[in-house]
């Protein structure tokens, strides 16, 4: 198992620009997340989906957007990229639909120039 | 009432030590509380995790004591040792309604040789 994928490590953007992070899991997990961690404030949560076609907000849903078309991936987009946006984020997925036991991808570190 | 308070933010401990770090929350809906580790340049890993159900739980040298009336808890690593410095965090959790992980703002343990 590959577990938690994600692409790409690192990216630069300009303001404005948007992209989609990719991620993907091989442990055919109900739950999957986004997270984003900046310095002295943990990890936040973006967007969960607690399974494929549904998808819901989490504490700093702005400025991001999310789908679930398969078991398997869950993009983030961010539709038009802002300095605030500038983080290192986090995919992680979960055998339960409660969303304990979560596992973590290795991350993509986003720069917003 | 969604805050995990983590302290301290930073710890530095003695090889063979213990290292405590503490965890608050206020919502008494929470039923899950995880602890994660994190390297440096590496996603989060689940640690250990309790339910408020027991008051504490043991697995090898790490141990987490919950104490439900001050709703606290608290991941204690008895023998530390320098390859335990990392990063890390508490979560809590609640599966009535929503699904959703709030994290503490972290904590990096430095073990010295």
């Amino acid at each position: 198992n590959a577990g938690v994928t994600q692409t790409p490590k690192f990216q630069v953007l300009k303001t404005g620009q948007s992209m989609t992070l990719q991620c993907a899991q091989d442990m055919n997990h109900e739950y999957m997340s986004w997270y984003r961690q900046d310095p002295g404030m943990g990890l936040r949560l973006i967007h969960y989906s607690v399974g494929a076609g549904i998808t819901d907000q989490g504490e700093v849903p702005n400025g991001y957007n999310v789908s679930r078309s398969t078991t398997e991936d869950f993009p983030l987009r961010l539709l038009s990229a802002a300095p605030s946006q500038t983080s290192v984020y986090f995919c992680a997925s979960s055998p339960t639909t409660s969303g304990y036991e979560q596992y973590f991808g290795p991350g993509t570190r986003l720069t917003v120039t | 009432q969604q805050q995990v308070k983590q302290s301290p933010q930073s710890l530095i401990v003695q090889k063979g030590g213990i290292s405590i770090i503490n965890c608050a929350y206020e919502n008494t809906a929470f039923d899950y509380f995880p602890w994660y580790q994190q390297f440096p340049g590496k996603g989060p890993a689940l640690l250990i995790a309790i339910r408020p159900d027991v008051s504490e739980k043991k697995e090898g040298r790490f141990t987490i004591s919950f104490n439900k009336s001050a709703k606290q808890f608290s991941l204690h690593i008895m023998d530390s040792q320098p390859g335990d410095s990392a990063t890390y965090f508490c979560a809590a959790s609640t599966t009535s309604g929503t699904y959703k992980y709030i994290f503490g703002t972290g904590t990096r343990l430095k073990v010295l040789a």
